[in-house]
């Protein structure tokens, strides 16, 4: 089982429509969780972080975090065609007596104009 | 305010020839991140540096990986000898804190192709 799993996509949505990215993660202790947006050909960056239970709003960008559930997600309203992007889940984990930023694979997002 | 710099931004060798990367992070950042892409996949940590010192290298493979930061500024990943799955992006990144959770900034990458 992978660390941080996203569906892989790709996922399509019109223009104007709201995108749903999903990531669950296997650490119960985990505190600090991010979304990195990663055009293709390019490096990622950073769009949101989360660190309590709930939503987090940002303009367009809504994270959600459950930890009961091991849940994060990111919702994208009124999706523009410059949203179309793999959006790559983060979560920080511990690796033996160290912490480190895991990614998932992420979530291809295309929206159609 | 200049971002992260690596260089150089792509590389074709043949397997078993060595091949450097060289990155400058932000001015001021004290911690170092070296990740490896794969295609379709998220970045994997390499390893982390806190000024000069490797705080966090479990993941370097150490037969044929090797990496410095003299003087805790720039910093040189190698490989030697490359093989062929090690054909991926390498990515640098650095943040201002020594905190794991602290934002991290991407490098444009090198891209690297073994053949």
């Amino acid at each position: 089982q992978k660390e941080v799993e996203q569906n892989s996509g790709p996922l399509s949505v019109p223009e104007g429509a709201i995108a749903s990215l999903n990531c669950t993660y296997s650490d119960r202790v985990s505190q600090s969780f991010f979304w990195y947006r990663q055009y293709s050909g390019k490096s990622p960056e950073l769009i949101m972080s989360i660190y309590s239970n709930g939503d987090k709003e940002d303009g367009r960008f809504t994270a959600q975090l459950n930890k009961a559930s091991q849940y994060v997600s990111l919702l994208i309203r009124d999706s523009q065609p410059s949203d179309s992007a793999t959006y790559l889940c983060a979560v920080i984990l511990s690796s033996g007596s160290a912490r480190q930023l895991t990614f998932g694979s992420g979530t291809q997002l295309t929206v159609l104009p | 305010e200049a971002g992260v710099v690596q260089s150089p931004r792509y590389k074709i060798i043949e397997k078993k020839q060595p091949v450097a990367f060289w990155c400058n992070p932000i001015s001021g950042h004290n911690t170092l991140y070296w990740y490896r892409q794969n295609l379709g996949q998220g970045p994997e940590l390499l390893i982390r540096y806190e000024n000069e010192e490797a705080v966090d290298d479990s993941q370097l493979p150490k037969d044929r990986f090797s990496a410095e930061r003299l003087k805790g500024v720039d910093s040189t990943l190698k490989i030697q000898p490359a093989e062929l799955g090690d054909s991926a992006v390498y990515l640098c990144a650095s943040s201002l804190g020594q905190g794991v959770w602290e934002t991290q900034y991407f490098g444009p990458g090198t891209r690297l192709l073994v053949l």
